[in-house]
């Protein structure tokens, strides 16, 4: 199994709302990642977790809250919302965080509206 | 601090071959990957190299000249599938970001 499974695949939420957004993967890697991409840009990095422990917040908002309740699941908790940020939420991992890793396999993506 | 720079678009024909080049400036070097993302799909992995040369991988190609800061993916035979955005991108000198070019568009024309 190589695959990296986000769900939802699409979601709008109002401004005033509270969601999650929920990745999985079952290959024993042991860093995983949250990434924000905007149309025709590339991904930007928000989080990593290594070794289920937060290892890097790229200075993003409050208002997403990243979690990783054990080795395979990852979690980014959305509430307060601005339109702007609607965008496609990556969800990726790798076998692990250290120098070398070379290869991250990606999720298909949570396309995201704010309205 | 850390950046790649790549074209924004290439466009060549079906069957023909295409290199894309990414030159990249960071303060420490693990290697240089490659993906591939068509429209409203995931990026997906297509190579890596570490060390200087030329890594075969069936249709694609990748190359890296670490002296020269530079490398390219090279793709053969294309296809119109191969149509898709392609990224160039090296992980930081923790080992623990990747941080990606942005991006060049290739149109494969019949």
């Amino acid at each position: 199994d190589t695959e990296v499974t986000q769900t939802p695949k699409h979601l709008v939420m109002g401004m005033t709302n509270k969601k999650s957004l929920k990745c999985e993967q079952h290959m024993g890697h042991r860093a995983m990642y949250w990434y924000k991409q905007k149309a025709k840009k590339p991904p930007e990095l928000m989080f990593v977790y290594s070794y289920e422990k937060l290892s890097i917040n790229e200075s993003v908002p409050s208002r997403f809250s990243p979690e990783c309740p054990n080795s395979s699941l990852l979690n980014l908790h959305l509430h307060a919302l601005q339109p702007e940020d609607s965008a496609l939420y990556l969800c990726a991992s790798s076998q692990d965080p250290g120098q070398g890793t070379r290869e991250a396999f990606f999720g298909q993506g949570t396309r995201l509206t704010v309205v | 601090g850390q950046s790649l720079e790549q074209p924004s678009e290439v466009t060549a024909v079906e069957g023909a071959i295409v290199q894309i080049n990414c030159t990249y400036q960071t303060s420490g070097f693990y290697g240089l990957s490659w993906y591939q993302q068509h429209d409203g799909g995931a990026p997906t992995f297509l190579s890596y190299n570490a060390l200087d040369g030329l890594e075969e991988t069936g249709r694609f190609s990748s190359f890296l000249s670490r002296s020269d800061s530079y490398g390219y993916l090279l793709l053969q035979e294309l296809q119109m599938k191969d149509s898709a955005s392609y990224f160039c991108a090296v992980r930081d000198t923790g080992g623990f970001k990747t941080i990606f070019g942005a991006g060049t568009r290739l149109f494969v024309k019949a």
